[in-house]
């Protein structure tokens, strides 16, 4: 069956823009992970959902960083007012149930979306 | 920021070389994971250990769980050309928020 898609895979702006990067889990999945990635580093844990409610959003850096699902399936994430900061590849990553300690709760990554702010 | 230190940051190796990597954490985990990640794309999961002491082999892949549940490594023996690439350990505590070490980057070389 078909893997975490991302859309765009690359997505240049320039600084105080507003984007929106999107991604779309394994069908099925409940839970969904956004992670930012920046060069050289592993990829940081931004906001998790469970189903369409965000359940943990302690990793979002700012306001100006905002994540939804209002179906409890595709999900996007939106940035207001860029900065060249925000410059990373964004991850999006999905499990079956999101609970961990279990084989079901595997995190599958997709190819992410590499944001360059200019 | 991350919590978690991984060693070393960067490997040379000749084609058919063992190659061990290893993460320490100031926190206990539940979960360990080893990701491999190519140019491109998303990290991808080699192996998973639930509990400490737990010993996992995947092919030519082995990890562990270290018993004080701080630590893993990960080894892999007989190297070849396609296990190029980054090398990343995670932990998770919970339901979410699974922190990442910065990577080992190997390089094998024929």
């Amino acid at each position: 069956g078909a893997g975490v898609s991302q859309t765009p895979s690359n997505k240049v702006t320039e600084k105080g823009k507003y984007v929106e990067l999107r991604c779309d889990p394994i069908s099925g999945h409940t839970a969904l992970y956004w992670y930012r990635q920046s060069l050289g580093q592993g990829p940081e844990f931004l906001i998790y959902f469970q189903g369409t409610g965000a359940a943990d959003d302690s990793g979002l850096p700012n306001d100006r960083f905002f994540a939804v699902r209002p179906e409890g399936s595709v999900s996007t994430l939106k940035i207001q007012r860029t900065e060249r900061g925000d410059s990373a590849v964004y991850l999006c990553a999905s499990s079956h149930t999101g609970t961990s300690g279990r084989k079901s709760d595997t995190q599958y990554f997709g190819p992410g979306t590499r944001l360059t702010v200019l | 920021g991350q919590q978690l230190n991984q060693s070393p940051q960067s490997m040379f190796i000749q084609e058919g070389e063992d190659v061990s990597m290893n993460c320490t954490s100031s926190s206990i985990f539940n979960t360990w994971l080893w990701y491999k990640q190519d140019p491109g794309e998303g990290p991808v999961l080699l192996i998973a250990l639930y509990k400490a002491g737990e010993l996992t082999s995947n092919g030519r892949l082995t990890a562990q769980f270290g018993i004080t549940r701080k630590d893993s490594f990960l080894n892999i023996s007989a190297s070849i050309p396609s296990d190029v690439g980054i090398y990343f350990c995670a932990g998770q505590e919970g339901d979410n928020d699974m922190r990442f070490g910065a990577g080992t980057r190997l390089t094998v070389k024929p």
